[in-house]
């Protein structure tokens, strides 16, 4: 069964410094990894996707993936208290058959800036 | 934002009843997407379609069923609704399948079944 793991938190830090997410997932041959941020009440809304091993930076986020430790992470730089949500990991796991398989998502971990 | 709508956004019912959600999207995109989201659960898909009339299920597809037969419109229905429904439904679209298939949300049903 394929599984994505996150940190369910709360995760607190500081206003202004960075805040380090992590998701590690089961499925070795997974190609596309996603961070959803979701604020309570709210849906999901997509922030970063990441293809490649390596760094992925827009604007004051910054993505991680490593495939070979089937890790993935999420920086965010100078933090704010509208960073405060429930971020997301999804993963899109091996396709077979080359149909559009949904994500398969982390239960979340919930993030607190503190002014 | 992408254009994404749900109907209805809340709705309460009764054990044994049809319900149906709706998703409309003005995007044009090909695929659609049924999730839910329950606490200690995360989100979980249901079921989902590469087209028109063009559907799957997902990892909680019992007791559900869906229809599209337009490319804007994918229809959820739980033919007789129990307790354990009760959740948020979402719907998703991405322009691309495979790989590198970005998902958008829609803002989501909150269903309560008593």
């Amino acid at each position: 069964q394929k599984e994505v793991e996150q940190n369910s938190g709360p995760l607190s830090v500081p206003e202004g410094a960075i805040a380090s997410l992590n998701c590690t997932y089961s499925d070795r041959v997974s190609q596309s990894f996603f961070w959803y941020r979701q604020y309570s009440g709210k849906s999901p809304e997509l922030i970063m996707s990441i293809y490649s091993n390596g760094d992925k930076e827009d604007g004051r986020f910054t993505a991680q993936l490593n495939k070979a430790s089937q890790y993935v992470s999420l920086l965010i730089r100078d933090s704010q208290p509208s960073d405060s949500a429930t971020y997301l990991c999804a993963v899109n796991p091996a396709l077979t058959g080359g149909g559009a398989d949904g994500l398969t998502f982390g239960k979340g971990t919930h993030l607190i800036i503190q002014p | 934002d992408a254009g994404i709508t749900q109907s209805p956004r809340h709705k309460v019912t009764e054990t044994g009843t049809p319900v149906t959600l709706r998703c409309h999207q003005t995007e044009n995109h090909r695929y659609m997407y049924w999730y839910r989201q329950d606490p200690g659960h995360g989100l979980r898909l249901i079921h989902y379609s590469y087209g028109v009339k063009d559907t799957d299920k997902g990892e909680v597809s019992d007791g559900y069923s869906v229809s599209r037969s337009k490319t804007e419109d994918f229809l959820l229905t739980l033919e007789s609704a129990t307790s354990s429904q009760t959740s948020v439904y979402f719907c998703a679209i991405s322009e691309r399948g495979g790989e590198h298939n970005e998902q958008f949300f829609g803002p989501g049903t909150r269903l309560t079944v008593l």
